[in-house]
Order: C-alpha cells, then sequence, then structure tokens
C-alpha cells in the first residue's frame, strides 16, 4: 500500500519555465491538499478538492493551478514560475469518514526556481 | 497577525526531559486541534488530535486543548532520541473541508 506518491520528488527550474506536480494516492479518499512548507512559515495549504472534478483556493493560490480529472490524482501546476515559488510542497489526503484534521502527507516535492 | 502561532525553537533537551510544545491562536471556530511530527525530509504524519477542550494522552503524549485561553500544548515525557523532529500544531474549524491552519513548527532535538 504505497499510501500518497509525489512525482518528482526534486526539480529545478528557470525562471518563466512550467511544470506539473502529480499526486496520486490509492486509499480512495475523497479530499486532497496541497501544502507549501518554507522554512519559519509552517505548511500553507495552496488548493484543495472535495472530489473528483471540484478544486478551491487555499490561502496562497496565487501562481498555481490545479486539476483533479481522476479520484485518485491531484495535479498542482506552475506556468510561469518565480524565485518566491521555490519550497518543498506537499500532498495529502482524507477520506470524508475520518477525523476532520487526520491527513495522510506524501513525502514531498523539493521544487528550487533560480 | 498569523492565526496560528507557535514558539519557534529550535528546542534541544536531554534524553528523559520533559518537553513542552505550545501554540496559541485567535479564531474561536477551531474545534479540532492537532499535532503533526515531522523527521527530516519527510512528510507529516498526525501524532495527537483533540476536539474541543480538555486533555488527551497516547502514551508518553499528552495533547491539551485550553480554548478559553486559545492555547494548546503537547508534553513529551521521558524524552528519546527517536524524537527528535519537527512538532507542528494544527487546527480546524467546524465544516471547512478538513483545511487545516498550521503553526510555523519547533524543531527538538533530543540529546542522548
Amino acid at each position: 500500500n504505497a499510501g500518497v506518491t509525489q512525482t518528482p520528488k526534486f526539480r529545478v527550474l528557470k525562471t518563466g519555465q512550467s511544470m506539473t506536480l502529480l499526486c496520486a494516492q490509492d486509499m480512495n479518499h475523497e479530499y486532497m491538499y496541497w501544502y507549501r512548507q518554507d522554512p519559519g512559515m509552517g505548511l500553507r495549504l495552496i488548493h484543495y478538492s472535495v472530489g473528483e472534478g471540484t478544486t478551491a483556493k487555499g490561502e496562497v493560490p496565487d501562481g498555481y493551478n490545479v486539476s483533479r480529472l481522476k479520484k485518485q490524482n491531484f495535479l498542482l501546476g506552475l506556468e510561469s514560475a518565480a524565485p518566491s515559488q521555490t519550497s518543498v510542497y506537499f500532498c495529502a489526503s482524507r477520506t470524508s469518514g475520518s477525523r476532520a484534521g487526520e491527513l495522510f502527507f506524501g513525502e514531498g516535492s523539493r521544487l528550487t526556481v533560480l | 497577525q498569523k492565526e496560528v502561532e507557535q514558539d519557534p525553537g529550535p528546542l534541544s533537551v536531554p534524553e528523559g526531559a520533559i518537553v513542552s510544545l505550545n501554540c496559541t491562536y485567535s479564531n474561536s471556530a477551531f474545534q479540532y486541534f492537532m499535532w503533526y511530527r515531522q523527521y527530516s525530509r519527510k512528510g507529516p504524519e498526525l501524532l495527537m488530535y483533540t476536539y474541543s477542550s480538555g486533555n488527551k494522552e497516547d502514551g508518553r503524549f499528552t495533547a491539551q486543548v485550553d480554548k478559553s485561553s486559545k492555547y494548546i500544548s503537547l508534553f513529551i515525557r521521558d524524552s528519546q532520541p527517536s524524537d527528535s523532529a519537527t512538532y507542528l500544531c494544527a487546527m480546524s474549524a467546524y465544516n471547512q473541508g478538513g483545511k487545516l491552519i498550521f503553526g510555523q513548527g519547533t524543531e527538538l532535538s533530543v540529546k542522548p
């Protein structure tokens, strides 16, 4: 049972380039989330989804887009990367029947924008 | 002002010490309170979960919530080197789609 898998684990981009981070979960969870983690800032919610075909903005959505075409996948896109988007990105998921704060996290994707 | 404030640390203690980690918050709508543990270069994992006010104990870990003071704590008894990690408090309001607001995290090091 893989849980939550993020790809790629590491990526270096130049300013202005685009890329997509993929999150896949095999737990049949309805809810999925993208967070970014920066030193001294904790985890901040970028976008989230409460089910297939739905997405919503979190605390820091600017510069990112997301899609949830399949229940098991949640994609995070950067259309024109900026150095301020250098961060560690975490995907998480939970089932609707679980406790409200019980999220399962992936191991993170480290992105550097030069 | 951040909705959730966490003592920044880092914190270094000798093995066997009692550790106290704390967070304060400003949103009175928060009802679910969590502590996540994050080892270096790993994703966070849920450690303790508390609904509303009160205490919860799980082995060497005790979580306390004081909603009147908007203050939560995590106590670790008989700390071990394996407890060395970053501890993140997190909170959520009812019917918010499970959106969590995290504190900044406290890095804990337990020295043998």
